[in-house]
């Protein structure tokens, strides 16, 4: 198994600050994957970050890898009302491997 | 494209009938997954096609689980007879090829069990 495990539990932030959520895992991954779940919806991907990567930026969004630790950040920065929501990691170990998630990371943005 | 699509998207049942549901995943996507999720506890692995086989059924809780794909299109899961820790949100998700890309998910089926 892969499964990710988040930390903090939960975290809430005013408008405008940066958001930092953790991540580690167990053994050796091909890539690891950020997920946002709105309430009532499906979870949607963010970004992916493979193994031989140790950062990546996608808009507000930067994520960093460290292998060695076997753990994974995901900074939002200049949060928004609108990223208030559930974040899930997903470690993935290549073929045909099953995807698992934690218990994810509840972010509530104050306006 | 359209998206993977989720049937019904809410179920309320008595203990001891029995639900389907149902998963349209992406078209094209050979891979196509089960999750639950009961009480915001973690997202829970049930199980993995690839097309129409199992890849991976490591996660399914016991044998009132059955989840069958016919002909690698749509896939069922059928809870025969339902109990009441069935309760949550069952996720359908599907991705294409063998090396993972990004998970697509329906909006869920929230099982309700009383």
């Amino acid at each position: 198994s892969q499964q990710g495990e988040e930390d903090p539990q939960a975290l809430s932030i005013q408008e405008g600050e940066n958001a930092t959520m953790n991540c580690s895992y167990k053994t050796s991954i091909n890539n690891l994957q950020w997920y946002r779940q709105n309430s009532g919806r499906g979870l949607v991907h963010l970004i992916l970050i493979r193994s031989n990567e140790r950062e990546k930026h996608s808009g507000r969004l930067r994520v960093t890898l460290d292998t060695s630790k076997k753990s994974s950040s995901l900074l939002i920065t200049a949060s928004r009302a609108a990223d208030t929501a559930s974040y899930f990691c997903a470690a993935y170990s290549g073929g045909y491997q099953k995807v698992t998630f934690g218990t994810g990371t509840k972010l509530q943005v104050i306006p | 494209e359209a998206g993977v699509t989720q049937f019904p998207s809410h179920s309320v049942i008595e203990k001891g009938q029995t639900v389907t549901l149902r998963c349209d995943p992406i078209s094209g996507h050979d891979n196509l997954y089960w999750y639950r999720r009961v009480m915001g506890k973690e997202i829970k692995f049930l199980l993995h096609f690839v097309k129409e086989s199992k890849q991976d059924e490591s996660g399914m809780p016991n044998n009132r689980f059955l989840a069958e794909r016919t002909g690698g299109t749509y896939s069922t899961l059928k809870v025969q007879p339902a109990e009441l820790e069935d309760s949550g949100v069952y996720f359908c998700a599907s991705s294409q090829g063998r090396e993972v890309s990004p998970l697509h998910f329906g909006n869920g089926t929230r099982l309700t069990v009383t």
